[in-house]
């Protein structure tokens, strides 16, 4: 059975800092895996995805992620957060045979200025 | 016009009620979902529906039942609603195509309180 877990319910870092979010997940077949945000007030917007193509994947908004498939990670980075980046980010991971989808808890990401 | 829409988007209700929340998508996808989303605890799948005479039972079902009424179509009904229940529920969508590597788009969510 798939699984994701993300290290750290709330991050905060200053504006202009690195962003890092973790997330390992937990898979019996190749993981084709998600990062989701959640702005306030809204829904679910895909980031970026892996889906066994490469291994460093870029997604919208300067993020991007690394699958390393030895440590069981896709944890998500920025270079330079933004006080726009503010949100919740969600890590998934489809269970291979359907489309579905299995989320970790998230992680609420605070910027100050 | 956003491409999945729920109504309502906000929603007060009382317990033992019978409420319904409904999703409508005009992004042409076969696949529905309905997910709640607790504090802490990610989101959760309720039901999915591959297409109108397909539908099966998410993670936390009990309580829940659902509607494929089209393809574009997809309602959530809680039968006889307890404060438990109280979430922010989100519809998604997504196509027909090579399993498991397809985005799902999602609505903006309703959210559900239930005295």
């Amino acid at each position: 059975a798939q699984s994701v877990t993300q290290l750290g319910s709330h991050v905060s870092v200053s504006e202009g800092a690195l962003v890092l979010l973790r997330c390992n997940y937990s898979s019996s077949v190749p993981p084709y895996l998600f990062w989701y945000v959640q702005y306030p007030n809204q829904g679910l917007q895909l980031l970026l995805k892996y889906t066994s193509a490469a291994t460093l994947v870029k997604g919208i908004n300067g993020f991007e992620a690394e699958f390393k498939k030895s440590e069981t990670s896709f944890h998500l980075t920025k270079p330079s957060a933004h006080m726009s980046d503010a949100a919740e980010y969600f890590c998934a991971v489809s269970d291979g045979n359907t489309d579905k989808l299995i989320f970790g808890t998230g992680t609420r990401l605070q910027v100050f200025p | 016009d956003a491409d999945v829409t729920q109504t309502p988007r906000n929603r007060i209700t009382k317990t033992g009620k019978r409420i319904m929340l409904e999703c409508s998508q005009t992004k042409g996808h076969d696949r529905m979902y309905w997910y709640r989303q607790d504090p802490g605890l990610g989101l959760r799948l309720i039901y999915y529906s591959f297409d109108v005479k397909d539908i099966n039972k998410g993670e936390i079902s009990d309580g829940y039942s659902v509607s494929r009424q089209a393809q574009a179509k997809f309602s959530l009904s809680l039968e006889s609603a307890i404060p438990n229940q109280t979430a922010l529920y989100f519809c998604a969508t997504s196509d027909f195509g090579a399993s498991g590597r397809n985005e799902q788009f999602f609505g903006p969510g309703t959210r559900l309180t239930v005295l």
